[in-house]
């Protein structure tokens, strides 16, 4: 195991209600990451987070937002869910960004909108 | 990585036999390369890396083959067991982008 945890593991939740996933890492590692993935698309970079309140886009950041107030903990909030967020999402850690760097991945939020 | 559409590759083989898993990548300036092996409800685990300026590298009854001339990657797994059963897939760094870019994967089912 990677010393990743992810809470919820699965929730169903009603569209437009805000949805919060936390990620926390024992690894201390300076850069955690929020990815989705769906049949189709593979995995796609949400979020990221270089430091404690240093955050970034990735791909597909619209209708997401992220906060990381210590090291260990990256939270990604849905401020208002919709139908196309259903998914399951994955959070996942490294210690740079850099080529030659692995990418360690959580066990994954099953969430569904309805 | 490959992008392949809803349905996945599959690769089905005997418990014991040899297995080989492919990806074709997308970037010529891509230079790191890792596969991961990911089971039904679970997040992805890293198996194995491999940096360009390699050709092969093996593991514990894995090997991966890099192939640059045509952008090739496979995974070899050697006597294949049910616990491998699992969708695997490749990604690769691209490194003027700081970017890693994820394959859809191949579903691997290994019967006894």
């Amino acid at each position: 195991d990677a010393g990743i945890t992810q809470s919820p593991r699965h929730k169903v939740t009603e569209t437009g209600t805000p949805v919060t996933l936390r990620c926390h890492q024992t690894e201390n590692h300076r850069y955690m990451y929020w990815y989705r993935q769906d049949p189709g698309h593979g995995l796609r970079l949400i979020h990221y987070s270089y430091g404690v309140k240093d955050t970034d886009k990735g791909e597909v950041s619209d209708g997401y937002s992220v906060s990381r107030s210590k090291t260990e903990d990256f939270l990604l909030t849905l401020e208002s869910a919709t139908s196309s967020q259903t998914s399951v999402y994955f959070c996942a850690i490294s210690l740079t960004r850099v080529s030659g760097n692995t990418i360690y991945f959580g066990e994954g939020s099953w969430l569904t909108v309805v | 990585g490959e992008s392949v559409g809803l349905h996945l590759p599959t690769l089905s083989v005997q418990e014991g036999d040899n297995s080989i898993i492919n990806c074709a990548y997308s970037n010529s300036a891509s230079d790191y390369f890792i596969w991961y092996k990911q089971e039904s409800g679970k997040g992805p685990q890293f198996i194995i890396d491999i940096r360009s300026n390699m050709d092969k590298r093996q593991g514990q009854r894995v090997t991966v083959l890099l192939n640059k001339t045509v952008k090739h990657l496979s995974l070899q797994i050697a006597a294949t067991q049910p616990g491998d059963s699992a969708v695997y897939f490749c990604a690769e760094w691209e490194t003027s982008g700081s970017r890693l870019t994820f394959g859809e994967g191949t579903q691997l089912t290994v019967n006894p």
